[in-house]
């Protein structure tokens, strides 16, 4: 069975910093992997789609995450905060069958 | 094109009833998910429906349930409620089953008193 841990319930950056949300899969098969960000009151909002087409995967906002299979990461990065990227981020795997989401790591950015 | 869109976006109700919410997916999208989502559980998966047919279900109860139309619009009904159900719902479509992206409407927001 596919499962997601994201290591940090909290993380706090100031406002410039490098912003790193690390995330580990298990998945029996191949995976698709996804970062997903939520503000207050609102749904989930893609910000970046792994699917085996590139390690290195962009997305919005200037996020970006790297598939590593030998460490089975796929940790997001942003090299310079800014303070609208305060917000929970959720990492999700999914294989055929269904969607399996981390627990969310709350990003506070200081000024 | 237009998002998913949820409705209603708040809803208040009282132990023992029962309540319906509403998911319209993205247009051209067949398949909707249900996440009930808790400061405590965090997001968890309620079910999803592909084509009117429900294809996965989480580990939930139950009193909650659901379907899906001909039109792909989706309700989850959660009959004698509880304290506990007090959560943002979450609906997401996809343009396929498993594992295409999965797109989010804003959520219900459901207490219970």
């Amino acid at each position: 069975a596919q499962s997601v841990t994201q290591l940090g319930s909290h993380v706090s950056v100031s406002e410039g910093a490098l912003v790193l949300l690390r995330c580990n899969y298990s998945s029996s098969v191949p995976p698709y992997l996804f970062w997903y960000v939520q503000y207050p009151n609102q749904g989930l909002q893609l910000l970046l789609k792994y699917t085996s087409a590139a390690t290195l995967v962009k997305g919005i906002n200037g996020f970006e995450a790297e598939f590593k299979k030998s460490e089975t990461s796929f940790h997001l990065t942003k090299p310079s905060a800014h303070m609208s990227d305060a917000a929970e981020y959720f990492c999700a795997v999914s294989d055929t069958n269904d969607m399996r989401f981390g627990a969310g790591t709350r990003l506070t950015v200081k000024p | 094109k237009a998002g998913v869109t949820q409705t209603p976006r708040y809803l208040i109700k009282t132990r023992g009833q029962q309540v319906t919410l509403s998911c319209s997916p993205i247009s051209g999208h067949r398949s909707v998910s249900w996440y009930q989502q808790t400061p405590g559980q965090g997001l968890q998966f309620l079910f999803e429906y592909f084509s009117e047919t429900q294809r996965n279900k989480g580990n939930f109860p139950g009193r909650f349930s659901g379907r899906q139309f001909s039109n792909s619009r989706s309700e989850m009904n959660v009959s004698t409620l509880e304290l506990g159900d007090s959560a943002l719902y979450l609906c997401a479509s996809a343009g396929t089953q498993g594992s295409d992206t999965q797109y989010f409407g804003p959520g219900t927001r459901l207490t219970v008193l």
